[in-house]
């Protein structure tokens, strides 16, 4: 059974137009981590949260944001995607920072148009 | 500024021989090393972790050998099988900065095992 879980597996969206993607998990983690990965390049660390508390990556466009309501769920917002966004989004979580491997989502693959 | 170097882009090896998979690293405070395995159109999937206090790991048919003088590690899959085939990723992370547990991806080596 899928641990992470992530809405929806593919994206098209508008160039402009506001879009959320969607990440659950039943493990429980503290953490939950979103990355950003181009065509051929390595997943790129946009922001995680530890339990509530956000950190933000210091090279994290503004136009990104992500919501953690509670423990399972986490939310990444984009919005006003440009056309260089398009990419694969990963969702990952962890039992706690160090240490410790993170289990990936499926990904959502995001085209903007 | 790569931190995680996998310079081989692609491998390509015979069914039953050793792949040997090759990362480099350049910050002496990363101190646990990760690699995943990737299928086309998943997420990654963790294959096996080495601690900085070690210099070998092994489970099953992988093995994770880790230089920390060299800051080099590499992944051995013996024997090889055909279902091996997809993208591995490096990782690593460490206790610096305000970085605690930030995962650090290299770029991936795409493994290819023929019958």
């Amino acid at each position: 059974d899928a641990m992470v879980i992530q809405n929806p597996r593919y994206q098209v969206t508008q160039f402009g137009k506001p879009v959320t993607l969607s990440c659950s998990q039943t493990l429980n983690h503290n953490v939950m981590y979103w990355y950003q990965q181009k065509s051929s390049q390595a997943p790129k660390l946009l922001f995680h949260y530890y339990d509530k508390d956000f950190n933000n990556e210091a090279d994290t466009p503004d136009n990104f944001q992500s919501r953690r309501p509670n423990t399972s769920f986490c939310f990444l917002d984009i919005r006003s995607p440009g056309l260089g966004d398009t990419a694969m989004y990963l969702c990952a979580t962890s039992r706690d920072l160090a240490g410790y491997e993170a289990f990936f989502g499926q990904g959502t693959r995001l085209t903007v148009v | 500024d790569q931190q995680v170097k996998q310079n081989s882009p692609s491998l390509s090896v015979q069914e039953g021989r050793i792949s040997i998979l090759n990362c480099d690293y350049t910050n002496s405070m990363f101190d646990y090393f990760l690699w995943y395995k990737k299928y086309p159109a998943e997420g990654p999937t963790f294959l096996i972790s080495i601690s900085s206090i070690k210099d070998k790991n092994e489970d099953g048919r992988f093995t994770v050998f880790l230089n920390k003088s060299a800051k080099h590690l590499s992944l051995h899959i013996v024997p090889s099988q055909p279902g091996d085939s997809a993208v591995y990723f490096c990782a690593a992370s460490g206790d610096y900065g305000g970085s605690q547990g930030n995962l650090i991806f290299g770029k991936g080596t795409k493994l290819s095992v023929k019958p």
